[in-house]
């Protein structure tokens, strides 16, 4: 089956700085790539996602980027903000549209 | 637009007892899923319905674990008997698409 490697675990930086956060994959199939971010005691809430289809997608301050040769995708934050603190997850799915999540890393921006 | 509600938020039971999770899926989504998210790990998938039909159980230990979707809305998880490495948090998740997952809250069940 599928599995997503997803580094770093934690992230610290200070507000402003950008934030990248990068995914690997195993199965050359999947074509659907989302975004999570999880706040402390909610669900996760999708904030990107990208198909297979497209090398780059962009929304305000976060884009993603995606590299199907290599089998890796990122997360890239700029201008961050202290709100943007949060446990961020990857995940990578088939056709049949389940999605295998990494183990989330933790971003924490310092005022 | 409502999203996708859970019940209870919580819940604390001692191991062997039976307990039950809720989820009210976005209207007019006919797809809704179950994941388990242990402590520091992403969601792992139970069970997927397409309307009321299961269409992926794969991951759910049926010894125990039991779910329905009755008329295709709603849904309900069970476990019976709970087991202490049930602890976790539940999440149920829709979706209109098939693609595009809408979480909830999920539940928080400690099982001491």
């Amino acid at each position: 089956g599928e599995n997503v490697e997803q580094h770093p675990s934690t992230l610290s930086v200070q507000e402003g700085d950008s934030a990248v956060i990068k995914c690997t994959y195993s199965d050359s199939a999947s074509n659907y790539f989302p975004w999570y971010k999880q706040e402390l005691g909610k669900g996760p809430q999708l904030i990107i996602d990208i198909r297979s289809n497209v090398g780059e997608k962009k929304d305000q301050r976060i884009a993603v980027t995606l590299n199907k040769t290599a089998k890796h995708f990122s997360l890239h934050i700029t201008e961050t903000q202290p709100e943007d603190s949060a446990v961020y997850f990857c995940a990578a799915s088939r056709r049949s549209y389940i999605p295998t999540f990494g183990r989330g890393t933790s971003l924490i921006v310092h005022p | 637009e409502a999203g996708v509600v859970q019940s209870p938020r919580y819940k604390i039971i001692e191991k062997k007892q039976p307990v039950a999770f809720w989820c009210n899926p976005i209207s007019g989504h006919n797809t809704l899923y179950w994941y388990l998210q242990n402590l520091g790990q992403g969601p792992e998938l139970l069970i997927r319905y397409e309307n009321e039909e299961a269409v992926d159980d794969s991951q759910l230990p049926k010894d125990r674990f039991s779910a329905e979707r009755l008329k295709g809305v709603d849904s309900t998880l069970k476990i019976q008997p709970a087991e202490l490495g049930d602890s976790a948090v539940y999440l149920c998740a829709s979706s209109g698409d098939r693609s595009t997952q809408y979480f909830g809250p999920g539940t928080r069940l400690t099982v001491l």
